[in-house]
């Protein structure tokens, strides 16, 4: 079966800081893809960044980049240039074909003025 | 501004009572999905449609009834519900492509009596 794992129930970050959370995974299928999706307490979730797993180059997105190692099954998301509206819980979530979506327990980021 | 909308914000219902929650998105997503999410957990899948045909049901009491009436709308029907199912109920719509993210609504918050 699969798994998604967040080590992290909580971090916090100075604001303009750099920070990483991980996430790693556990799966037999070869067609899956990674995201990580962000969750403010206003509860809307918003898709921060996606990975094909086939894909070897690392996602970016402006301030958001993921650190993906398949073989280590790992996908960190690194935050840059940390800001308060960053403040949420992060959630890394894993689908493959056919359907199979699991998200992992997430970690709440907590930025520091 | 949410792309995909979820009435009512808030429920409340006892258990003898039948409601329905309602999603629509106009992005022509052909995929459609619900999920429950307990408070500072996860969400966890419940029900995918892919163009309007139920393709996943994960294993949910019959107590709750989706039902997609056109590529747009999302319901889900509830009857004799138990306290353990107060939660937040979120609707997402996707493109339809395991790669493609899902665009999640505000959500539902269901509380049972």
């Amino acid at each position: 079966a699969q798994t998604v794992t967040q080590s992290q129930p909580e971090m916090s970050v100075q604001e303009a800081e750099t920070v990483t959370l991980s996430c790693t995974y556990d799966t037999s299928e070869s067609d899956y893809y990674l995201f990580w999706y962000k969750q403010p307490p206003s509860r809307q979730m918003i898709l921060v960044i996606r990975q094909e797993a086939y894909k070897q180059q690392n996602a970016t997105e402006n301030r958001f980049s993921v650190n993906f190692q398949k073989a280590a099954k790992s996908f960190s998301l690194k935050i840059s240039d940390s800001q308060l509206g960053d403040a949420a819980m992060y959630f890394c979530a894993y689908r493959s074909v056919p359907i199979k979506i699991i998200f992992g327990k997430g970690t709440r980021l907590h930025i520091l003025p | 501004d949410t792309e995909v909308t979820q009435t009512p914000k808030h429920l409340v219902m006892g258990m003898t009572n039948k409601k329905s929650l309602k999603c629509e998105q106009h992005m022509g997503h052909r995929a459609m999905y619900w999920y429950k999410q307990k408070a500072k957990k996860p969400p966890e899948l419940m029900f995918v449609y892919s163009y309007e045909k139920l393709s996943i049901n994960e294993s949910v009491p019959s107590r709750f009834s989706p039902e997609c009436p056109n590529s747009s709308l999302l319901n889900l029907h509830l009857h004799a519900l138990q306290p353990e199912d107060s939660a937040l109920y979120l609707c997402a719509s996707s493109r339809g492509n395991s790669n493609q993210p899902q665009h999640f609504g505000d959500g539902t918050r269901l509380s049972i009596l």
